[in-house]
């Protein structure tokens, strides 16, 4: 079945660049039917949706974040990476990445990476 | 922004137990809403998408309706595997948001 894993350093300093992939394995990152989103949950707190990209490159952000978020997409590896520039400690969170199924009108983020916690430290 | 606000924050209740956990949009949201199973250390987990459709292979205990503005999502017999955060989220528009989250505890 579909399975995300996403992968990059753990820990980042201030005003540095978080740069994470998400491999997709089991399945094309390029089918139609298909975003490819970064949900974000700082410790003890609600979820976050980040953005989310389709297979052509084309991408949405959350405005909250959209002056330092680059989300990309390489279909011949299967992996879509996020890059959040000039980082503090508020950007300290688990990450996630999933599949958002868009099959028509109503859409659902399923499945999710395991995500990984990235602390911003100096 | 929607704003999606979940009450209660935490319950705990026993197995067997019925439990309603309710959210509501700081607009109509029409039906484009989601709900999710989150246990610790873990990735959240689709339950019911669309208001009312269930996952595959998520148990019928579970189900959700609603329209609008406010939903709810029912356990019918709790189980001492559902203790977990379940949380709300709206699909209806970007940016897409979600409810802050209910602590489940199965006493």
């Amino acid at each position: 079945q579909l399975q995300l894993q996403e992968s990059g350093p753990g820990l980042v300093r201030p005003s540095e660049t978080l740069s994470l992939t998400c491999t997709v394995s089991g399945g094309s990152i390029s089918s139609s039917s298909y975003y490819w989103g970064w949900i974000r949950q700082p410790p003890g707190k609600g979820l976050e949706w980040i953005g989310s990209v389709y297979y052509s490159g084309s991408t949405y952000y959350n405005p909250s974040l959209k002056s330092r978020v680059t989300i990309s997409v390489d279909t011949s590896k299967n992996q879509f990476s996020l890059k959040l520039t000039s980082v503090t400690a508020a950007d300290t969170a688990v990450y996630y990445c999933a599949r958002r199924v868009q099959p028509g009108a109503p859409n659902w983020f399923d499945p999710w990476g395991q995500g990984t916690l990235v602390t911003v430290s100096s | 922004d929607i704003q999606m606000t979940q009450s209660p924050s935490s319950l705990s209740a026993s197995a067997g137990d019925r439990v309603t956990i309710t959210c509501r949009a700081s607009q109509s949201i029409s039906t484009y809403l989601n709900w999710y199973q989150q246990k610790p250390g873990k990735a959240p987990k689709v339950l019911i998408y669309a208001a009312s459709t269930l996952q595959s292979g998520v148990p019928s205990r579970f189900t959700g309706s609603g329209s609008g503005t406010d939903f709810t999502l029912t356990i019918s017999s709790l189980q001492p595997e559902d203790s977990a955060t379940y949380s709300c989220q709206q699909s209806y528009a970007s940016p897409f948001t979600f409810g802050q989250g209910t602590k489940l505890e199965i006493k």
